[in-house]
């Protein structure tokens, strides 16, 4: 079961140019949603949250976007950068919960 | 350094045995979550302490157990272990809810 989904396992990017990720969830009970950026064998870093009772927020290049009606949040980075280039992780907090997607791996290239 | 401190870092065990895994929180932070991270898998959702009580379940085997203890460190503790526990395990500790989770760079387990 599913509960928050990442389709696209990879994207690939060219630097400057916008990176979009996608993440869906299926559980109403979620009411935070936040991002990580991952690198090999480390632990996830925080990148941005936004609660459900906003649509968006910004923090430098990065903002989310969320659209509760369709369940769907997404990332946005610009300008991409090659230090960009990592696995980044949707998640989904509710009823103690914080579950995560699979995971799209980022490749931003010069 | 996101104030959350796992250990340890690495462990090697024999199948059959049984191993605490350690977690101390950031200073502050109520709960505690536990996640099993399996090679080329996401992170899959174990169990989250809230201020030394069980507050969420998610995929936690029944050979596996974990607990907050008074000082808010916690602990999982997998036993009889099998080759297919072998994984990175990740804690995260956050203030409560609707906050942000910060991550401990992880024990890696390895069963052989």
């Amino acid at each position: 079961d599913q509960q928050v989904k990442q389709n696209s396992p990879s994207l690939s990017v060219q630097e400057g140019r916008i990176s979009i990720l996608n993440c869906d969830y299926t559980n109403s009970m979620f009411d935070y949603f936040l991002w990580y950026k991952k690198y090999p064998a480390e632990g996830p870093t925080f990148l941005i949250s936004i609660s459900s009772i906003k649509d968006k927020n910004e923090d430098g290049r990065f903002t989310v976007f969320l659209n509760k009606s369709a369940k769907h949040l997404s990332l946005h980075i610009v300008p991409s950068q090659p230090g960009d280039s990592a696995v980044y992780f949707c998640a989904a907090q509710g009823g103690g919960k914080l579950i995560f997607g699979q995971g799209t791996e980022l490749s931003v290239k010069p | 350094d996101s104030g959350v401190t796992q250990t340890p870092k690495h462990l090697i065990t024999a199948t059959g045995q049984r191993v605490t895994l350690r977690c101390s929180p950031r200073s502050g932070d109520l709960s505690v979550y536990w996640y099993q991270q399996s090679l080329d898998q996401g992170l899959q959702f174990l169990i989250q302490y809230y201020n030394g009580e069980e507050r969420a379940k998610g995929n936690i085997l029944e050979r596996f157990s974990a607990q907050q203890f008074p000082d808010l460190h916690s602990e999982l503790n997998l036993s009889s272990l099998e080759l297919g526990d072998s994984a990175l395990y990740f804690c995260a500790s956050s203030v409560g809810d609707r906050a942000e989770a910060f991550f401990g760079q992880g024990t890696r387990l390895t069963v052989v």
